[in-house]
């Protein structure tokens, strides 16, 4: 069963920085494309960024709001995704999911729990 | 960007009913769709993917369709269980973009 924890949510200050981290099994992670997604307070889903499997190339893509200040990164023995949150921002507030990516249909197929990001002083 | 207009923004229905929710791309997209199901507190799930495939483990009586600019998604007698928000994504292109969701209430 494919399981998606997601891990280092919490309080910040604007402009301050933050480090999620997801922990993935029940797949071959190395293999996995993988994302984030991010729902702010009631409201809808937007998409962060996007890291191919290594085997792939290893790039990232990021959605404009945040280039330049998150960076996706991967540790395959560990089987772990991160999302290196900087100079943080009142609107960067939202639940950040991680999720596999499906690489040839383009689509999140599996999705953790959430973590909560509040920036806020 | 490609943007995403889902409508109606909320519908309510009654159990037994058939929904119809509408996702209109701002430019063509091909098949690029996905569609996602979002309870209250928990993760989005996926519904259907290429506009049209069913995800493994969905009941059938989610169906999905369209091309290029409109799409579909469609469910046939409603269950209770079905009462949710309800999300396109366009993969077409970056950013990935959804839309911005449509409420399924109980009537």
């Amino acid at each position: 069963e494919v399981q998606l924890v997601e891990s280092g949510g919490g309080l910040v200050k604007p402009g301050g920085s933050l480090r999620l981290s997801c922990a993935a099994s029940g797949f071959t992670f190395s293999y996995a494309w993988m994302s984030w997604v991010r729902q702010a307070p009631g409201k809808g889903l937007e998409w962060v960024g996007r890291i191919k499997s290594k085997t792939d190339g290893g790039t990232a893509e990021y959605t404009a709001p945040v280039k330049g200040r998150f960076s996706i990164s991967r540790d395959d023995s560990k089987n772990t995704l991160d999302l290196q949150m900087t100079s943080l921002k009142t609107e960067d507030t939202a639940v950040y999911y991680c999720t596999t990516y499906s690489k040839t249909s383009y689509y999140f197929d599996h999705w953790g729990q959430g973590t909560l990001v509040t920036v806020s002083s | 960007d490609i943007q995403m207009t889902q409508s109606p923004s909320s519908v309510s229905a009654s159990v037994g009913d058939r929904v119809t929710i509408t996702c209109r791309a701002s430019q063509g997209i091909s098949s690029w769709l996905a569609w996602y199901q979002q309870k209250p507190g928990k993760a989005p799930k996926v519904l259907i993917y290429t506009a049209s495939s069913l995800q493994s483990g969905v009941p059938s009586r989610f169906s999905g369709s369209g091309s290029a600019t409109d799409f579909t998604l469609t469910i046939n007698s409603l269950q209770p269980e079905d009462f949710a928000t309800y999300y396109c994504q366009q993969a077409n292109s970056f950013p990935l973009t959804f839309g911005g969701g449509t409420k399924v209430e109980i009537k």
